[in-house]
């Protein structure tokens, strides 16, 4: 059974950092890409970036680009989200999505299979 | 603004039918495969339609999807109070060299 398993609420103040993880099980964790989406609160999904744990190839969203930073480590299948210094404005709910690409470069098609989500609520 | 424009809400009444309008341009829906996603609240997206109509396995056929030119739309026929959700569109933005998400419609069941 394909899974993605997300890591936990995590509460953190303006200027500090994080790193929250999906981690796949089910299927070969490097041969599909690992995408995240965020939705903050009350409003629809926003891709953030995407990346092919076989070979790192990461792209990133326009929006998000420089803003977050998106790694993989394939020894325990497991895809990253991290934020240098958290906004208040970071706050919203992250999934991880598995992506299908229909060859290389990466044209995503649809994403089939979801992680239940990180709540990041950002509060002084 | 989302690049794909949904409807913000809809509504009918059990047993009926209804339809979810997405409407994209040539640079995103018409040139490349549209997919469907379901949010129930409090809950993941789970993936409804790919491809522009295909379902996946365990989905059933109330749900249908089609794509002509710029526009998809998504059908739920013999509504249930079970379907009342968050319904989204996606597909690839060649302009933005992005994936994008329609705004989302919210659909009641009467």
């Amino acid at each position: 059974e394909v899974q993605l398993v997300q890591s936990g609420v995590e509460v953190k103040k303006p200027g500090e950092s994080l790193k929250i993880s999906c981690k796949g099980s089910g299927f070969s964790f490097t041969s599909y890409w690992i995408g995240w989406v965020r939705q903050m609160p009350g409003t629809g999904l926003e891709w953030m970036g995407i990346i092919y744990p076989g070979d790192s190839d990461t792209r990133y969203s326009p929006s998000f680009q420089g803003q977050v930073t998106i790694s993989a480590d394939n020894s325990i299948n497991t895809a990253y989200l991290q934020w240098s210094s958290l906004k208040a404005s970071d706050t919203a709910m992250y999934y991880c999505a598995r992506g299908y690409c229909s060859g290389r470069p990466c044209y995503l098609n649809y994403f089939d299979y979801w992680g239940q989500g990180t709540l990041v609520p950002v509060s002084s | 603004q989302s690049v794909l424009t949904q409807p913000p809400s809809v509504s009918a009444a059990s047993g009926q039918k209804v339809t979810i309008s997405c409407s994209g341009s040539s640079s995103n829906i018409e040139k490349n495969y549209v997919s469907w996603y379901q949010q129930l609240p409090g809950a993941a997206p789970r993936l409804l339609i790919y491809e522009n109509s295909r379902r996946p396995s365990g989905i059933p056929d109330r749900f249908s999807a089609s794509k002509s030119g710029t526009s998809a739309t998504l059908d739920i026929a013999g509504l249930q109070t079970g379907d009342e959700a968050d319904y989204c569109c996606g597909t690839w933005d060649h302009s933005l060299n992005a994936w994008v998400f329609g705004g989302g419609t919210k659909l009641t069941v009467l």
